[in-house]
């Protein structure tokens, strides 16, 4: 799983309540990514970083935020979750030295909203 | 924006016989096509890529062609093995000033019967 760990791997809320998830790396790669993964729609980007602080919107990115306040976790948050942030999300990386196209994923997180 | 069709959505092929996935993109600034292996309750595997400047590529016994004056690229799988039996989604990248935005296929969902 490209060396990257996610936590936690499933988990079941309440619509309102806020979640995090993480995903965390012990290698420095610089390019963070956060997908969610639904039925009939492949992989989405939510967001993505390309270093501590710099963050960026993908396509799917309302209703989510992100931080990375150091190079190892990337934050993904769910202010209030609703029915329709259920998924797998998958975080990814970029190895350093590789052209950041090329993308790495870990095992991802599980989550249900009631 | 980029978008990508993946066909087909399910695939069922005897063990030794090849196994062919298509997918067409719309954006012709897309230039880095991976593809990307995904067994049951992990996260997508990278297996194999191809970048605008090169018509096909091997590696063992899978090989991925693109054309880009029609905008599709192919997944051939050769002498298939029950081990192969995955999910595999083909994705395309444009590259943006901090990133690459992976857009992907809907997935193939393949079954090699022994």
């Amino acid at each position: 799983d490209a060396g990257i760990t996610q936590s936690p791997r499933h988990k079941v809320t309440e619509t309102g309540t806020p979640v995090t998830l993480r995903c965390h790396q012990t290698e420095n790669h610089r390019y963070m990514y956060w997908y969610r993964q639904d039925p009939g729609h492949g992989l989405r980007l939510i967001h993505y970083s390309y270093g501590v602080k710099d963050t960026d919107k993908g396509e799917v990115s309302d209703g989510y935020s992100v931080s990375r306040s150091k190079t190892e976790d990337f934050l993904l948050t769910l202010e209030s979750a609703t029915s329709s942030q259920t998924s797998v999300y998958f975080c990814a990386i970029t190895p350093s030295g590789r052209d950041y196209n090329e993308q790495f994923f870990g095992p991802g997180t599980r989550l249900t909203v009631l | 924006g980029e978008n990508v069709e993946q066909h087909p959505s399910t695939l069922s092929v005897q063990e030794g016989d090849s196994a062919v996935i298509k997918c067409t993109y719309s954006d012709s600034a897309s230039n880095y096509f991976p593809w990307y292996k995904q067994e049951l309750g992990k996260g997508p595997q990278l297996i194999i890529d191809i970048r605008s400047n090169v018509g096909e590529k091997k590696d063992q016994r899978i090989a991925v062609t693109l054309n880009k004056t029609a905008k599709h690229f192919s997944l051939h799988i050769t002498e298939t093995q029950p081990e192969d039996s995955a999910v595999y989604f083909c994705a395309a990248t444009v590259t943006y000033n901090q990133g690459g935005k992976l857009i992907f296929g809907q997935g193939t969902e393949l079954s090699v019967k022994p």
